[in-house]
C-alpha cells in the first residue's frame, strides 16, 4: 500500500494564481482531511470529508476549496494564491465511522511545501 | 482555535534518559492522540488513549490522560538518537461547539521539539 500521497512536493506561485494539490489514498478510509502547518504553529485544519459527496469546512477554509468524488481522491484548491497561503499542506485520512464522526488515527501524507510571491 | 498546548516547547536530554512532555487541553474530548514528526515530514501517529481511559503502553511510550485536569502526558522511556523529532498531541473537536458526541477533525497544540544528545 502506498498510504497516502501528495502532489507536488514543492510548489512556487505568484499572487492571484490558482492551482490544485492533489492527494491520494488507498486504504479505504472515509475521512480525509487538509491541513496546513505553519511556523511556530501547530497544524489547522482546512476542509475534510466524511465521504464521497461530502464535504466540510474546517477552522481555516477561506481561499481553498475542496472536493470529494471519489473515496480515493482529495485535492485542494487555491482559488487566488495569496502571500498568507505560504505554507506546507498536510493531507490526512482516517477511518471514521460515520455514525459517531469521531476520526481517529491519523495517517498523513509527506506534505506539499508551497510558496506565494 | 487550538486547544492542545504541549509543555515544554524544547527539550534536550542525554541519550538514554527519559523525556517527558505534557499537553493541555480546554474542552471535553473523545480521545486524545500523540503524533510524531521528524524534520520536513508529515506526521505519524504514536498512540491513542480515549477519554475513559488513563493510562497506556506501546513499547518504549506511555501516556496518561487525566481528563479532570484535561491534561495528558507523554513518557519516552530509554531515549535513542532516532527519536529527535517534534512531538504533538491531538484532540478532537467540533467546528460548532459542543461538547462530547461527533467531531469534525483533530486540533494540534505547537508541538515539543525534543532534541536527544548522544
Amino acid at each position: 500500500n502506498a498510504g497516502v500521497t501528495q502532489t507536488p512536493k514543492f510548489q512556487v506561485l505568484k499572487t492571484g494564481q490558482s492551482m490544485t494539490l492533489q492527494c491520494a489514498q488507498d486504504m479505504n478510509h472515509e475521512y480525509m482531511s487538509w491541513y496546513r502547518q505553519d511556523p511556530g504553529m501547530g497544524l489547522r485544519l482546512i476542509h475534510y470529508s466524511v465521504g464521497a459527496g461530502i464535504t466540510d469546512q474546517g477552522e481555516v477554509p477561506n481561499g481553498y476549496n475542496v472536493s470529494r468524488s471519489t473515496t480515493e481522491d482529495f485535492p485542494l484548491r487555491l482559488l487566488s494564491a495569496a502571500p498568507s497561503q505560504t505554507s506546507v499542506y498536510f493531507c490526512a485520512s482516517s477511518y471514521s465511522n460515520r455514525l459517531d464522526r469521531i476520526p481517529y488515527e491519523q495517517y498523513f501524507g509527506p506534505g506539499t511545501r508551497l510558496t506565494v510571491t | 482555535s487550538q486547544q492542545g498546548e504541549e509543555d515544554p516547547q524544547a527539550l534536550s536530554i542525554q541519550e538514554g534518559e527519559n523525556a517527558t512532555m505534557n499537553c493541555s487541553y480546554k474542552t471535553s474530548i473523545n480521545n486524545l492522540q500523540w503524533y510524531r514528526q521528524n524534520s520536513g515530514r508529515g506526521l505519524v501517529h504514536l498512540i491513542l488513549i480515549r477519554s475513559n481511559e488513563r493510562e497506556k503502553h506501546s513499547g518504549r511510550l506511555r501516556v496518561t490522560l487525566d481528563t479532570s485536569k484535561k491534561s495528558s502526558s507523554l513518557l519516552i522511556t530509554a531515549s535513542r538518537a532516532a527519536d529527535t523529532a517534534s512531538y504533538f498531541c491531538a484532540t478532537d473537536f467540533s467546528i460548532r461547539g459542543g461538547s462530547g458526541g461527533g467531531a469534525d477533525g483533530l486540533t494540534f497544540g505547537k508541538g515539543t521539539h525534543l532534541i536527544i544528545q548522544p
